[in-house]
């Protein structure tokens, strides 16, 4: 079955540790995505990258890292600049680069659960 | 940036009702998407809207463009509809959906 996998599912971190969390796609789609969410909130956008070896960084980039050397992969680094990284974590994914069409809908992961000790 | 803004923020339904739920944008918008999120997290595509009427099954959604707003109906409402609605929209100079704060939607039996 195509989709995202998120791994790992729950992750807890000390204070000034870097974390990577990885997220793969099977669905051949072009652009990925990285989205926040605290408690009671919305999806706030992290990073985002419309083709391999590119990549735009979103509202809420400080302290965050990502690469994008596979079309399927796109890990997030959490470094130990972020300040407030105990959050969840959504990976998406959707077909076309270069803007939002009809056939751009969002396809997301089940998520990575960070929490920092 | 755009705004989005949600509105119930919270609902509690009995089961067999109907909702509806309400998204406000402040800009012109060229990709309108409603998601529901489940208990443990996942987020599930509804309805990509940016204009006009749609229904899948109980679900169905309206996007009226020209006054920035989209609304979502869910008749006869389910145990399992319970979740988190999100509407998220992107303009024409943005290539990620920006996220409202979402309805919290519980349904009881």
């Amino acid at each position: 079955d195509g989709g995202i996998t998120q791994s790992p599912k729950y992750l807890f971190r000390k204070e000034g540790q870097n974390v990577t969390l990885s997220c793969e796609q099977n669905l051949n789609h072009d652009a990925m995505y990285w989205y926040r969410q605290d408690p009671g909130q919305g999806l706030r956008l992290i990073y985002y990258s419309q083709i391999v070896n590119d990549f735009q960084k979103g509202d809420i980039a400080e302290g965050y890292s990502v690469s994008r050397e596979k079309k399927e992969s796109f890990p997030l680094t959490v470094t130990s600049a972020q300040k407030n990284p105990t959050a969840f974590y959504l990976c998406a994914s959707s077909i076309f680069p270069g803007g939002l069409s009809g056939a751009n809908v969002l396809t997301f992961g089940a998520g990575s659960r960070l929490t920092v000790l | 940036g755009i705004q989005v803004e949600q509105s119930p923020p919270d609902l509690i339904l009995q089961e067999g009702a109907n909702s509806t739920l309400r998204c406000n944008f402040s800009d012109s918008v060229n990709n309108l998407q409603w998601f529901h999120q489940n208990p443990w997290g996942q987020l599930i595509n509804l309805f990509y809207i940016p204009s006009g009427t749609k229904q899948n099954g109980r679900l169905s959604a309206t996007t009226v463009a020209t006054e920035r707003y989209s609304l979502l109906y869910i008749s006869s409402s389910q145990t399992t509809d319970s979740g988190v609605y999100f509407c998220a929209v992107a303009d024409t100079g943005r290539r990620a959906l920006t996220f409202g704060s979402g309805t919290r939607l519980q349904v009881q039996p």
